[in-house]
Protein backbone atom coordinates (compact mmCIF):
# COMPACT_ATOMS: atom_id res chain seq x y z
CA UNK A 1 0.00 0.00 0.00
CA UNK A 2 1.29 3.64 -1.07
CA UNK A 3 2.10 5.73 1.89
CA UNK A 4 2.06 9.70 1.57
CA UNK A 5 4.12 11.86 4.40
CA UNK A 6 4.20 15.35 5.32
CA UNK A 7 7.06 16.04 7.69
CA UNK A 8 5.88 19.45 8.55
CA UNK A 9 2.31 19.98 10.63
CA UNK A 10 2.66 23.85 10.57
CA UNK A 11 5.07 26.43 8.21
CA UNK A 12 4.80 30.12 8.68
CA UNK A 13 5.64 32.53 6.17
CA UNK A 14 5.83 36.67 5.46
CA UNK A 15 3.10 37.98 2.98
CA UNK A 16 4.90 38.31 -0.27
CA UNK A 17 7.58 35.55 0.09
CA UNK A 18 7.99 31.95 -0.48
CA UNK A 19 7.21 29.04 1.10
CA UNK A 20 8.00 25.56 0.16
CA UNK A 21 5.82 22.40 1.68
CA UNK A 22 7.34 18.92 1.77
CA UNK A 23 5.74 15.94 0.38
CA UNK A 24 7.15 12.56 0.52
CA UNK A 25 5.49 8.87 -0.72
CA UNK A 26 5.83 5.43 -0.97
CA UNK A 27 4.85 3.06 -3.74
CA UNK A 28 6.31 0.48 -6.14
CA UNK A 29 4.26 1.73 -8.72
CA UNK A 30 6.21 3.11 -11.52
CA UNK A 31 3.45 5.50 -12.81
CA UNK A 32 1.15 7.34 -10.81
CA UNK A 33 -0.77 10.48 -10.52
CA UNK A 34 0.62 13.36 -7.28
CA UNK A 35 -1.98 16.37 -6.19
CA UNK A 36 -1.76 19.13 -3.81
CA UNK A 37 -5.42 20.09 -2.02
CA UNK A 38 -5.93 23.55 -0.55
CA UNK A 39 -8.65 22.64 2.24
CA UNK A 40 -9.37 26.84 4.02
CA UNK A 41 -11.13 27.43 7.01
CA UNK A 42 -14.23 26.56 5.08
CA UNK A 43 -13.14 23.05 4.52
CA UNK A 44 -13.76 22.81 1.01
CA UNK A 45 -10.93 20.78 -0.78
CA UNK A 46 -9.82 22.85 -3.67
CA UNK A 47 -7.54 21.25 -6.17
CA UNK A 48 -3.92 23.36 -6.42
CA UNK A 49 -2.05 21.01 -8.67
CA UNK A 50 -1.26 17.91 -10.33
CA UNK A 51 1.60 15.80 -11.79
CA UNK A 52 1.94 12.69 -13.72
CA UNK A 53 5.01 10.75 -12.70
CA UNK A 54 5.40 10.18 -16.28
CA UNK A 55 6.13 13.87 -17.19
CA UNK A 56 9.82 14.89 -16.00
CA UNK A 57 8.29 18.57 -16.42
CA UNK A 58 7.34 20.21 -13.31
CA UNK A 59 4.15 21.22 -13.64
CA UNK A 60 3.41 24.91 -12.27
CA UNK A 61 -0.04 27.09 -11.88
CA UNK A 62 0.52 30.51 -11.74
CA UNK A 63 2.09 31.15 -8.35
CA UNK A 64 2.12 27.58 -7.55
CA UNK A 65 4.92 25.14 -8.67
CA UNK A 66 6.46 21.88 -7.48
CA UNK A 67 9.63 20.27 -7.34
CA UNK A 68 9.04 16.52 -8.33
CA UNK A 69 12.12 14.10 -7.73
CA UNK A 70 10.70 10.96 -8.60
CA UNK A 71 13.67 8.72 -7.51
CA UNK A 72 13.79 10.35 -4.49
CA UNK A 73 9.86 9.74 -3.95
CA UNK A 74 9.44 13.81 -3.24
CA UNK A 75 6.58 16.26 -4.94
CA UNK A 76 7.54 19.56 -3.07
CA UNK A 77 5.06 22.66 -3.62
CA UNK A 78 6.56 26.36 -3.77
CA UNK A 79 4.18 28.90 -3.14
CA UNK A 80 5.75 31.99 -4.98
CA UNK A 81 4.41 35.74 -3.77
CA UNK A 82 2.42 34.67 -0.85
CA UNK A 83 -1.20 36.17 -0.36
CA UNK A 84 -3.18 35.99 2.83
CA UNK A 85 -5.67 34.19 1.09
CA UNK A 86 -3.26 31.17 0.59
CA UNK A 87 -3.61 30.32 4.07
CA UNK A 88 -5.11 26.89 4.37
CA UNK A 89 -4.25 22.97 5.12
CA UNK A 90 -1.77 21.66 2.39
CA UNK A 91 -2.78 17.93 1.75
CA UNK A 92 -0.13 16.00 -0.56
CA UNK A 93 -1.83 13.28 -2.21
CA UNK A 94 -1.29 10.05 -4.51
CA UNK A 95 -3.35 8.26 -7.28
CA UNK A 96 -2.90 4.91 -8.86
CA UNK A 97 -3.14 4.39 -12.03
CA UNK A 98 -4.57 0.67 -11.20
CA UNK A 99 -8.23 0.01 -10.27
CA UNK A 100 -9.54 -2.03 -6.64
CA UNK A 101 -8.16 -2.81 -3.50
CA UNK A 102 -8.28 0.85 -2.60
CA UNK A 103 -6.01 2.20 -5.56
CA UNK A 104 -9.23 4.06 -7.31
CA UNK A 105 -8.94 6.89 -4.08
CA UNK A 106 -6.66 9.14 -3.28
CA UNK A 107 -3.88 8.71 -0.63
CA UNK A 108 -3.66 11.63 1.47
CA UNK A 109 -0.67 13.11 3.88
CA UNK A 110 -1.80 14.39 7.16
CA UNK A 111 -1.74 18.07 5.48
CA UNK A 112 0.43 21.18 6.63
CA UNK A 113 -1.14 24.08 8.26
CA UNK A 114 0.45 27.40 6.12
CA UNK A 115 0.28 30.47 7.89
CA UNK A 116 0.66 33.82 6.51
CA UNK A 117 2.24 36.97 8.20
CA UNK A 118 0.58 40.04 7.21
CA UNK B 1 -21.58 25.02 -13.86
CA UNK B 2 -21.92 24.03 -10.85
CA UNK B 3 -19.50 22.11 -8.86
CA UNK B 4 -20.20 19.17 -6.79
CA UNK B 5 -22.72 19.61 -4.19
CA UNK B 6 -23.77 17.63 -0.60
CA UNK B 7 -26.01 17.89 1.65
CA UNK B 8 -26.93 18.29 4.44
CA UNK B 9 -23.60 20.82 5.35
CA UNK B 10 -23.57 19.57 8.99
CA UNK B 11 -25.91 16.92 10.44
CA UNK B 12 -26.50 16.13 14.03
CA UNK B 13 -27.57 12.71 15.24
CA UNK B 14 -27.69 10.96 18.58
CA UNK B 15 -26.16 7.25 18.74
CA UNK B 16 -28.23 4.99 17.53
CA UNK B 17 -30.14 6.86 14.51
CA UNK B 18 -29.43 6.64 11.38
CA UNK B 19 -27.38 9.56 9.03
CA UNK B 20 -28.23 9.74 4.97
CA UNK B 21 -25.77 12.05 3.42
CA UNK B 22 -26.16 12.94 0.05
CA UNK B 23 -24.22 13.79 -3.06
CA UNK B 24 -24.22 15.00 -6.56
CA UNK B 25 -21.47 15.06 -9.16
CA UNK B 26 -20.62 17.87 -11.26
CA UNK B 27 -22.10 17.86 -14.82
CA UNK B 28 -20.66 15.03 -17.31
CA UNK B 29 -19.05 13.16 -13.88
CA UNK B 30 -20.53 9.35 -13.75
CA UNK B 31 -17.55 8.63 -11.15
CA UNK B 32 -18.65 9.47 -7.63
CA UNK B 33 -16.12 8.78 -4.32
CA UNK B 34 -16.63 9.12 -0.54
CA UNK B 35 -13.95 9.82 1.81
CA UNK B 36 -13.87 11.08 5.58
CA UNK B 37 -11.75 13.14 7.60
CA UNK B 38 -11.21 12.90 10.93
CA UNK B 39 -10.24 15.97 13.54
CA UNK B 40 -6.48 17.07 12.48
CA UNK B 41 -6.13 14.47 9.69
CA UNK B 42 -6.06 13.58 6.16
CA UNK B 43 -9.31 12.29 4.15
CA UNK B 44 -9.26 8.23 3.97
CA UNK B 45 -10.56 7.02 0.83
CA UNK B 46 -13.94 4.85 1.94
CA UNK B 47 -15.95 3.43 -1.63
CA UNK B 48 -15.99 4.20 -5.21
CA UNK B 49 -19.40 4.05 -7.36
CA UNK B 50 -20.33 4.50 -10.95
CA UNK B 51 -24.08 4.53 -11.38
CA UNK B 52 -25.59 1.40 -10.82
CA UNK B 53 -22.20 -0.01 -9.33
CA UNK B 54 -19.87 -0.11 -6.51
CA UNK B 55 -16.38 -0.60 -8.00
CA UNK B 56 -14.33 -0.72 -4.60
CA UNK B 57 -15.66 -0.43 -1.10
CA UNK B 58 -12.39 -1.59 0.46
CA UNK B 59 -12.22 1.56 2.43
CA UNK B 60 -16.08 0.93 4.01
CA UNK B 61 -15.97 -0.25 7.50
CA UNK B 62 -17.58 -3.55 7.46
CA UNK B 63 -20.82 -2.64 9.59
CA UNK B 64 -23.01 -0.08 9.68
CA UNK B 65 -21.90 1.75 6.67
CA UNK B 66 -23.28 1.26 3.10
CA UNK B 67 -23.53 3.50 -0.68
CA UNK B 68 -25.19 3.53 -3.32
CA UNK B 69 -25.10 5.79 -6.98
CA UNK B 70 -28.62 4.95 -8.42
CA UNK B 71 -29.36 5.57 -12.40
CA UNK B 72 -31.51 8.50 -10.96
CA UNK B 73 -30.52 11.09 -8.04
CA UNK B 74 -27.77 11.91 -5.60
CA UNK B 75 -24.73 9.21 -4.36
CA UNK B 76 -25.93 8.40 -0.43
CA UNK B 77 -24.02 7.49 2.29
CA UNK B 78 -25.36 5.79 4.52
CA UNK B 79 -24.79 4.82 8.34
CA UNK B 80 -26.74 3.33 10.45
CA UNK B 81 -26.65 3.11 14.00
CA UNK B 82 -24.39 5.97 14.53
CA UNK B 83 -22.01 5.63 17.56
CA UNK B 84 -19.89 8.53 18.27
CA UNK B 85 -16.40 7.43 16.86
CA UNK B 86 -18.48 8.41 13.47
CA UNK B 87 -18.19 12.02 14.04
CA UNK B 88 -16.23 13.14 11.32
CA UNK B 89 -16.20 15.46 8.11
CA UNK B 90 -17.34 13.67 4.93
CA UNK B 91 -16.39 14.49 1.52
CA UNK B 92 -17.57 13.53 -1.46
CA UNK B 93 -15.89 14.23 -4.98
CA UNK B 94 -16.63 13.28 -8.21
CA UNK B 95 -14.81 12.63 -11.99
CA UNK B 96 -15.29 12.63 -15.27
CA UNK B 97 -13.75 9.14 -16.05
CA UNK B 98 -11.99 6.34 -13.96
CA UNK B 99 -8.95 6.07 -15.44
CA UNK B 100 -6.42 8.73 -17.57
CA UNK B 101 -5.29 12.21 -16.54
CA UNK B 102 -9.05 13.74 -16.86
CA UNK B 103 -9.09 11.19 -13.50
CA UNK B 104 -8.87 14.25 -11.56
CA UNK B 105 -11.26 14.12 -8.32
CA UNK B 106 -13.01 17.25 -7.61
CA UNK B 107 -14.32 18.01 -4.45
CA UNK B 108 -17.68 18.99 -2.59
CA UNK B 109 -17.72 21.39 0.66
CA UNK B 110 -18.42 18.31 2.89
CA UNK B 111 -21.03 17.15 5.36
CA UNK B 112 -19.81 17.83 8.69
CA UNK B 113 -21.89 14.78 11.44
CA UNK B 114 -21.71 15.25 14.95
CA UNK B 115 -23.10 12.26 17.12
CA UNK B 116 -24.51 13.17 20.29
Amino acid sequence: AQTVTQSQPEMSVQEAETVTLSCTYDTSESDYYLFWYKQPPSRQMILVIRQEAYKQQNATENRFSVNFQKAAKSFSLKISDSQLGDAAMYFCAYRSLYSGGGADGLTFGKGTHLIIQP
Amino acid sequence: NAGVMQNPRHLVRRRGQEARLRCSPMKGHSHVYWYRQLPEEGLKFMVYLQKENIIDESGMPKERFSAEFPKEGPSILRIQQVVRGDSAAYFCASSQNGQGFTDTQYFGPGTRLTVL
